[in-house]
């Protein structure tokens, strides 16, 4: 199975300051076809998740142009561009690249400072 | 609009079985593959199973394979759970949510399942 390991697990951070979580995987997420099934999901306390990011980078609709994901191979990296206060929650990264077999990270909880 | 509508969670004692729904609508349904997934009580989340459109692929985390079964019934547009010999660890909100490899794009509100004795 491919392990996902986010980083950090806990994340302070200042109203309109920027902030980055990590998203390694076991295993390369490129896939035979090009496409990096890497995507991203936020969860606010007591809602459903939400896709944020899929494949890579990009961004689904209603999501703000301050989040922004990125990376390559097995280093993944979601940005905020200027954190605000409903940014608040848990992200998940999650790699579908080694489909049905679908792995999501632990999760890094962002709360405000 | 889409809506993804879970039902069926409840209180079970270990060893014993339950039969979650999910209805679909605002979409066709018998075009997307569909999941379970879970989220034990404070924890992450936990991809439990998966069926193709036409129902002819599923899958199954390990932790569950032999003891819970995913179905469809598309003309009802409905996605089912079947779980049994359930164990205290299965214990979890479980969602029903819509999409293949690049992340289920809908997601219902979740149906709480509570194994205890």
């Amino acid at each position: 199975d491919v392990v996902m390991t986010q980083s950090p697990l806990s994340l302070p951070v200042t109203l309109g300051q920027p902030a980055s979580i990590s998203c390694r995987s076991s295993q390369s997420l490129v896939y035979s076809d090009g496409n990096t099934y890497l995507n991203w999901f936020h969860q606010r306390p007591g809602q459903s998740p939400r896709r944020l990011i899929y494949k890579l980078s990009n961004r689904d609709s209603g999501v703000p142009d301050r989040f922004s994901g990125s990376g390559s191979g097995t280093y993944f990296t979601l940005k905020i561009s200027r954190v605000e206060a409903e940014d608040v929650g848990v992200y998940y990264c999650m790699q579908g690249t080694h489909w049905p077999q679908v792995t999501f990270g632990q999760g890094t909880k962002l709360e405000i400072k | 609009e889409v809506q993804l509508v879970e039902s069926g969670g409840g209180l079970v004692q270990p060893g014993g079985s339950l039969r979650l729904s999910c209805a679909a609508s605002g979409f066709t349904f018998s075009s997307y593959w569909m999941n379970w997934v879970r989220q034990a009580p404070g924890k992450g989340l936990e991809w439990v199973a998966t069926i193709k459109q036409d129902g002819s692929e599923k899958h199954h985390v390990d932790s569950v394979k032999g003891r819970f079964t995913i179905s469809r019934d598309n003309p009802k547009n409905s996605l089912y759970l079947q779980m049994s010999s359930l164990r205290v660890e299965d214990t979890a909100v479980y969602y029903c949510a819509r999409g293949g490899a690049s992340g289920s794009d809908y997601w219902g509100q979740g149906t709480l399942v509570t194994v205890s004795s």
